[in-house]
């Protein structure tokens, strides 16, 4: 069964720091990957995906994402953080078999101190 | 990108009323919709999947009773929390997936509170 887990429930960078968000995954079928963000009261925007096809993965507001395979691993990396990259990130898998269920990870919350 | 707005974005009821959640995917058609609860600090959880024009499947431990689910149109899906309890008080999330990227676009959530 495919599953995802996020390393570190909170992080906390200083603005201009590097953004490191640890997610492996678990899956026997080559995975469909993704990154969301949420902010405080709202739904989930997009951040990246990781469809099979490069696999660096260059999203919005700066992010990125490595798929590396020998290492079942997904991590979401952004060069220099901001104060408005504070949130919530969540990984996510697609469950096989169909459907498009999405299986999401923990979480890690995101903090920027000036 | 697509659009999936809920309705209403934040409910108070009392203990024991009905209260409906409608999601609806405002430039594109949705077959297929997810709805998730989530409780203050914690991850989604997905609670059914709303199938147009036949029955909702629900995961292991929801009650269908409970959440009542209609996905009337390729643009609507509802979700009826029924004698709503303080319990039930949540963030409830509604997505849509897109083909075929298989990724999926979220509504922008509702707050229940029940008192």
């Amino acid at each position: 069964a495919q599953s995802v887990t996020q390393l570190g429930s909170h992080v906390s960078v200083s603005e201009g720091a590097l953004v490191l968000l640890r997610c492996n995954y678990s899956s026997s079928v080559p995975p469909y990957l993704f990154w969301y963000v949420q902010y405080p009261n709202q739904g989930l925007q997009l951040l990246l995906k990781y469809t099979s096809a490069a696999t660096l993965v260059k999203g919005i507001n700066g992010f990125e994402a490595e798929f590396k395979k020998s290492e079942t691993s997904f991590h979401l990396t952004k060069p220099s953080a901001h104060m408005s990259d504070a949130a919530e990130y969540f990984c996510a898998v697609v469950l096989s078999g169909g459907y498009n269920k999405l299986i999401f990870g923990a979480g890690t919350r995101l903090a920027v101190h000036p | 990108g697509a659009v999936v707005s809920q309705h209403p974005s934040w409910v108070i009821c009392k203990s024991g009323t009905s209260v409906k959640i409608e999601c609806r995917s405002l430039d594109f058609q949705a077959t297929t919709m997810f709805w998730y609860r989530q409780f203050p600090k914690q991850s989604l959880m997905l609670m059914a999947t709303s199938n147009e024009g036949s029955k909702a499947t629900y995961e292991q431990g929801v009650e269908k009773d409970k959440f009542l689910i209609n996905h009337a149109s390729l643009t609507l899906s509802t979700l009826t929390v029924t004698s709503a309890h303080p319990e039930d008080s949540s963030f409830y999330i509604c997505s849509a997936p897109v083909q075929p990227a298989r990724e999926q676009y979220f509504g922008p959530g509702t707050r229940l509170t029940v008192t």
